[in-house]
């Protein structure tokens, strides 16, 4: 059974960085994509970007590239999403996604991380 | 900017049939598939549709998609209780290079 376990809440100041796991298990992670997608309470969904597992290649949305890092460590099955220069706008659930291709359908989802940026 | 474009809500009675419909252009739908999402109240998406009308293992076929041109829509039919929940389209987008989300539809089941 496909399953993604993220990383519990975090609270940060503005400014800081924040850094969400995202452990994959019941497939194979380095024949997968990881995608990252934040929901704000009450927003639609955002894509974050991707990270194609085996051979690390990444992309991200044109208003995130300067501040995302999307990694992951394929000894753990597990996938990183860091957001830098936290701004209150990105407090939202964070969600990583498995798909089976960039351009799939994303198949499972984590749980959610929530992020809260306070001032 | 390209969007992807949801009635913010829809209603319908048990046992009836409901579509939501998705509306966007030439550099997304009108160019790409499309998936749909179900998300429950406070827990993830789901994914409900893939590839404009194929369904998942173990997604019921009362759920079904399909799309024409620039448009898609996604179809419950015998309405439960336990479909009311929020539903995305979504398609990759040509032109801004990225995945685009519609704004969610509510599916409230009378």
């Amino acid at each position: 059974q496909m399953r993604l376990v993220q990383s519990g809440p975090e609270v940060k100041k503005s400014g800081t960085s924040v850094n969400v796991s995202c452990q994959a298990s019941g497939f194979t992670f380095s024949n997968s994509v990881v995608q990252w997608v934040r929901q704000a309470r009450g927003q639609r969904l955002e894509w974050i970007g991707w990270i194609v597992v085996g051979s690390g290649d990444t992309k991200y949305a044109h208003g995130f590239q300067e501040r995302v890092t999307i990694t992951r460590d394929m000894s753990t099955g597990t996938a990183y999403m860091e957001l830098s220069s936290l701004r209150s706008e990105d407090t939202a659930v964070y969600y990583c996604a498995a798909a089976k291709g960039p351009y799939n359908w994303f198949d499972t989802w984590g749980q959610g991380t929530l992020v809260t940026v306070s001032s | 900017q390209s969007v992807l474009t949801q009635p913010p809500s829809v209603s319908e009675a048990p046992r009836q049939r409901v579509t939501i419909s998705c509306s966007g252009s030439s550099s997304n739908i009108g160019n790409n598939a499309v998936n749909w999402y179900q998300q429950l109240p406070g827990k993830a998406p789901k994914l409900l549709i893939y590839f404009d009308n194929l369904l998942p293992s173990g997604v019921s076929d009362r759920f079904s998609g399909s799309k024409s041109g620039t448009s898609a829509s996604l179809a419950i039919s015998g309405l439960q209780s336990e479909d009311e929940a929020d539903y995305y389209c979504a398609s990759w987008d040509d032109s801004l290079k990225l995945w685009l989300f519609g704004g969610g539809t509510k599916l409230t089941v009378l």
